[in-house]
C-alpha cells in the first residue's frame, strides 16, 4: 500500500497571500494523483488531477505540480472561500490511499 | 448535472448488517467506475471499495475485505455495498464517488455524492 503524507497538517495564511502545501508518496505514482478540497459539511470536491490538470470549474489560482514521489498545491492569492481541508490521492494502483489532510486556516 | 445519491445508512448493532445504494443519474453511468469512500467522524478519507464499469475489476481496502461487497446494477443506474459484520470502527459517512475518466478503473473520482451516514453502536 502506497502510504501519502501531507504537510504540514496545519497551515495559517493570510487573504490574498500564497499557500503552498505538499504531499509525499511513499512509492512512486507516476503522475497518478489528485487534489481535493473538503469544506466542513461538504463532500469533497475534485481539484486537479493528473498531478497538474485543473478539474473543470475550478479558478485558476490553484496550480499542481510534481511526479513521481513529490507533490505540490499552490495557492496563488488566498481567497476567503480557500480556507478548508485538502487531500491528496493516488490512484496508480489499488488501494487508492489519501494523504490525511492539510487544513488551510486564516491567519 | 451529474448526481450521486446515497442511501441506506442509519445505526446498526455490531455483528449486523447494513446495504447501503447510490443512485446515478445525469451521465452514462455504464461507461465509468464507481466507488466508496468513507470518512469517520472528524477523521481524513478513506478509499473503501470499487467497481469497473462492466463489474470484471473490483477492489476492497484490507479493513473491509471478506465483509463488504460492491455491486452495481447498470439497467438502473445504481451502486450498492452489502456491509457484513459491522463493527464500530465501521462508524462513518460513505460517500459514492464516479470514476473521473470512462472505462479506466484506475482515475480520480470526480464528483462525490453528499454520503450516508452509518453508525455502529449497541
Amino acid at each position: 500500500e502506497k502510504v501519502m503524507t501531507q504537510s504540514p497538517a496545519t497551515l495559517s495564511v493570510s487573504p490574498g497571500e500564497r499557500a503552498t502545501l505538499s504531499c509525499r508518496a511513499s512509492q512512486s505514482v507516476n503522475s497518478n494523483f489528485a487534489w481535493y478540497q473538503q469544506k466542513p459539511g461538504q463532500a469533497p470536491r475534485l481539484l486537479i488531477y493528473g498531478a497538474s490538470t485543473r478539474a473543470t470549474g475550478i479558478p485558476a489560482r490553484f496550480s499542481g505540480t510534481g511526479s513521481g514521489t513529490e507533490f505540490t498545491l499552490t495557492i496563488s492569492s488566498l481567497q476567503s472561500e480557500d480556507f478548508a481541508v485538502y487531500y491528496c490521492q493516488q490512484y496508480n494502483n489499488w488501494p487508492y490511499t489519501f494523504g490525511q489532510g492539510t487544513k488551510l486556516e486564516i491567519k | 448535472e451529474v448526481q450521486l445519491v446515497e442511501s441506506g445508512g442509519g445505526l446498526v448493532q455490531p455483528g449486523r448488517s447494513l446495504r447501503l445504494s447510490c443512485a446515478a443519474s445525469g451521465f452514462t453511468f455504464d461507461d465509468y467506475a464507481m466507488h466508496w469512500v468513507r470518512q469517520a467522524p472528524g477523521k481524513g478519507l478513506e478509499w473503501v471499495s470499487g467497481i469497473s464499469w462492466n463489474s470484471g475489476s473490483i477492489g476492497y481496502a484490507d479493513s473491509v475485505k471478506g465483509r463488504f461487497t460492491i455491486s452495481r446494477d447498470n439497467a438502473k443506474n445504481s451502486l450498492y455495498l452489502q456491509m457484513n459484520s459491522l463493527r464500530a470502527e465501521d462508524t462513518a459517512l460513505y460517500y459514492c464517488a464516479k470514476g473521473g475518466a470512462e472505462i479506466a478503473f484506475l482515475t480520480w473520482f470526480d464528483p462525490w455524492g453528499q454520503g450516508t451516514l452509518v453508525t455502529v453502536s449497541s
